[in-house]
């Protein structure tokens, strides 16, 4: 079965800390990760995307990885700010016939507290 | 970059009433859009893709009778909710896949802000 699970479900953190969530997967044919940022009562925005061969990538204070073979993925943030409270959302397209699928996560909620 | 605009940004409506919320892509043409839900907590779901010109494909257990989706130019989609009840309540959003000429990433989905619904 297709799924996507990230973990913690929630984090609080103080401003100015690192933090790394994580994202594990039984998504098969692969075909890429994303990350997506989402404020509440807002739609998501990309971070990152990260195909096959990929293991990692930035978007500023944001680092992903992946690991292909044990289909884990992080999101890495840096210095955080108080602006990165959201839900952060991994999410994993595979290809299903003719068709691209997206599997997602159901989100790390962030805290950043001053 | 693209921009996504997704009309009205919150509705509230009484039961039995119909609902369209419109998404448009400001500055590129969606040949595709997707249409996602989400309640309280819980992670986005996919009701349906909109494509131009021809039938929106739904996923399994949403009724394509309820939830009447029509794509009828490169740069609008429409998702109406026909007869609202409050279980109707949720988030709604639409997304559209970058496309070229525009140099957008293809494989990156462009987020409206979101429609929320609230049925009384």
């Amino acid at each position: 079965k297709n799924q996507v699970e990230q973990s913690p479900q929630s984090l609080i953190i103080l401003e100015g800390k690192n933090c790394t969530l994580q994202c594990n997967y039984t998504v098969s044919p692969f075909s890429n990760l994303r990350w997506y940022k989402q404020d509440t009562g807002r739609g998501p925005v990309s971070l990152t995307i990260m195909t096959f061969s990929e293991n990692t990538k930035s978007n500023g204070r944001y680092t992903a990885t992946l690991d292909a073979d044990t289909k884990q993925s992080s999101l890495h943030i840096t210095a955080s700010q108080l602006s990165d409270s959201a839900s952060y959302i991994c999410v994993v397209s595979f290809n299903a016939g003719n068709n691209r699928k997206l599997i997602w996560g159901l989100g790390t909620s962030l805290a950043v507290n001053p | 970059g693209a921009v996504v605009s997704q009309h009205p940004s919150w509705v509230i409506c009484k039961s039995g009433t119909s609902v369209k919320i419109e998404c448009r892509s400001l500055d590129f043409q969606a040949t595709t859009m997707f249409w996602y839900r989400q309640f309280p907590k819980q992670s986005l779901m996919l009701m349906a893709t909109s494509n131009e010109g021809s039938k929106a494909t739904y996923e399994q257990g949403v009724e394509k009778d309820k939830f009447l989706i029509n794509h009828a130019s490169l740069t609008l989609s429409t998702l109406t909710v026909t007869s609202a009840h409050p279980e109707d309540s949720s988030f709604y959003i639409c997304s559209a896949p970058g496309q070229p000429p525009l140099n957008l990433a293809k494989n990156i989905q462009y987020f409206g802000a979101g429609t929320r619904l609230s049925v009384l």
